[in-house]
């Protein structure tokens, strides 16, 4: 009964590194999303896969791409980070496309970026 | 745009006092709105949702009601715990959108 995993729970990187963030759902839901949380800004929306196959930008893409790998995997990745990438980052995943359909979260990976 | 506004905390109360969280949202046409929790290390869940004017959502002891005239849909519980000391999120979301919108959370601390 895992729901959302994501790897890695913490990281650290300095600037101009890359990394790849890991999130797999075990739901056979639809529709992944990437979220950061920042203090005092909730939940902003980076990039979302409504199915498998297709993905689209959300609120703050910039400085990040993202892979649907298949149906269970949604990868987050940083080309060059930026100490303006430390941050909460939360996977989810949902059903599908109706409005009422709740997000299942994972656990979130910190990332210092220094 | 479509906005969610909470009300900013800590909001720190004695264990079994009345909780509200005030939350109002600005959208046009019908969203479907969301209370989630956070607790300590963890991600969001879904603690409660309503999906049209005047439904009342619920769960574990809270309650919220969809008000369209107002645009509200405040969080309330008659008694807490100690074990509700968490972040709480009001969302919503529209139509065939997928994106769901956050407020900036509020932290309820409950004191023995």
């Amino acid at each position: 009964n895992a729901g959302v995993t994501q790897t890695p729970k913490f990281q650290v990187l300095k600037t101009g590194q890359s990394m790849t963030l890991q999130c797999a759902q075990d739901m056979n839901h639809n529709s992944m999303y990437w979220y950061r949380q920042d203090p005092g800004m909730g939940l902003r929306l980076i990039y979302y896969s409504a199915s498998e196959g297709t993905t689209d930008k959300g609120e703050v893409p910039n400085g990040y791409n993202v892979s649907r790998l298949n149906k269970r995997e949604f990868s987050l990745r940083l080309e060059s980070a930026a100490p303006s990438q430390t941050s909460v980052y939360f996977c989810a995943s949902s059903e599908g496309e109706e409005n009422n359909s709740p997000l299942h979260f994972g656990n979130g990976t910190r990332l210092t970026v220094t | 745009g479509d906005s969610v506004t909470q009300m900013e905390g800590p909001v720190t109360l004695s264990e079994e006092a009345f909780l509200t969280i005030n939350c109002t949202y600005t959208a046009t046409g019908y969203p479907s709105l969301f209370w989630y929790v956070q607790y300590p290390g963890e991600g969001l869940q879904l603690l409660l949702k309503a999906t049209k004017a005047d439904d009342k959502g619920s769960n574990k002891g809270f309650e919220a009601t969809y008000r369209k005239e107002t645009t509200s849909f405040h969080l309330e519980k008659g008694s807490v715990q100690v074990s509700d000391s968490a972040v709480y999120f009001c969302a919503l979301r529209k139509g065939s959108s997928y994106k769901l919108i956050f407020g900036s959370g509020t932290r309820l601390l409950v004191r023995p």
